[in-house]
């Protein structure tokens, strides 16, 4: 079965520190991974995806997402938080075998993130 | 551009009465996902449409939930005899048929009394 855990309910980070918010996951094929951040009253926003390639892949605003198979970890991070990256962040799974799931995506329980000025 | 679209953004409703929820797909987006998110929870599927076909509705909770998309764009979900459970943000998502990426809707915050 496809899960997604995100250990931390909450991080804070003073601004202009690095930050990371953790995301492991379990998935039966090969992993398609995603980030995606929440504002208050607004929707999911894409921030990044891995499919297939480099382990380290960049997305919006200065995001990175690295890609471990061996611990199954899709842990998101920026170097210099700023403080309008504060909002809830969801990791997201789905099988990349397509015909499984057939795209639906597994998302985590969110971590809330602030970075104080 | 213009991107997924959800009304109403609001809806009180009483318990056991009907509604409609609305979603809007990214133009040419052949693919639609239903997610519903309650409090203090990451989004939980629900149904997923492949042009006007429901080609996955296995996280539609019971019977009272249904959702058509009839022309292959629009899509409504429907909730009879609402019931407190019911309470909570339902997103709409779509996809292209060349990415993996699924945009989402503002979502509608459905509230029972």
């Amino acid at each position: 079965a496809q899960s997604v855990a995100q250990p931390e309910d909450q991080v804070n980070v003073a601004e202009g520190n690095p930050l990371t918010v953790k995301c492991t996951y379990s998935v039966s094929g090969n992993p398609y991974l995603f980030w995606y951040v929440q504002y208050p009253n607004r929707g999911l926003q894409f921030l990044l995806k891995y499919i297939t390639g480099d382990n380290l892949v960049k997305g919006s605003y200065g995001f990175e997402a690295e890609f471990n198979k061996s611990q199954t970890s899709f842990h998101l991070k920026k170097p210099s938080a700023l403080v309008s990256d504060s909002a809830l962040y969801f990791c997201a799974v789905r099988d990349g075998y397509r015909g499984s799931t057939l795209g639906r995506l597994y998302f985590g329980r969110g971590t809330q993130l602030t970075v104080w000025p | 551009g213009a991107g997924v679209s959800q009304t109403p953004s609001n809806k009180v409703t009483e318990k056991g009465k009907y509604v409609e929820l609305r979603c809007d797909p990214i133009s040419g987006h052949t693919a639609l996902y239903w997610y519903r998110q309650s409090l203090g929870q990451g989004p939980e599927f629900l149904i997923y449409f492949q042009g006007t076909g429901a080609a996955d509705d296995s996280g539609l909770p019971n019977d009272r939930f249904f959702a058509v998309r009839p022309e292959g764009s629009v899509s409504t979900l429907k909730i009879q005899r609402t019931e407190r459970g019911d309470s909570a943000v339902y997103l709409c998502a779509s996809k292209g048929p060349s990415t993996d990426t699924q945009y989402f809707g503002p979502g509608t915050r459905l509230t029972v009394l």
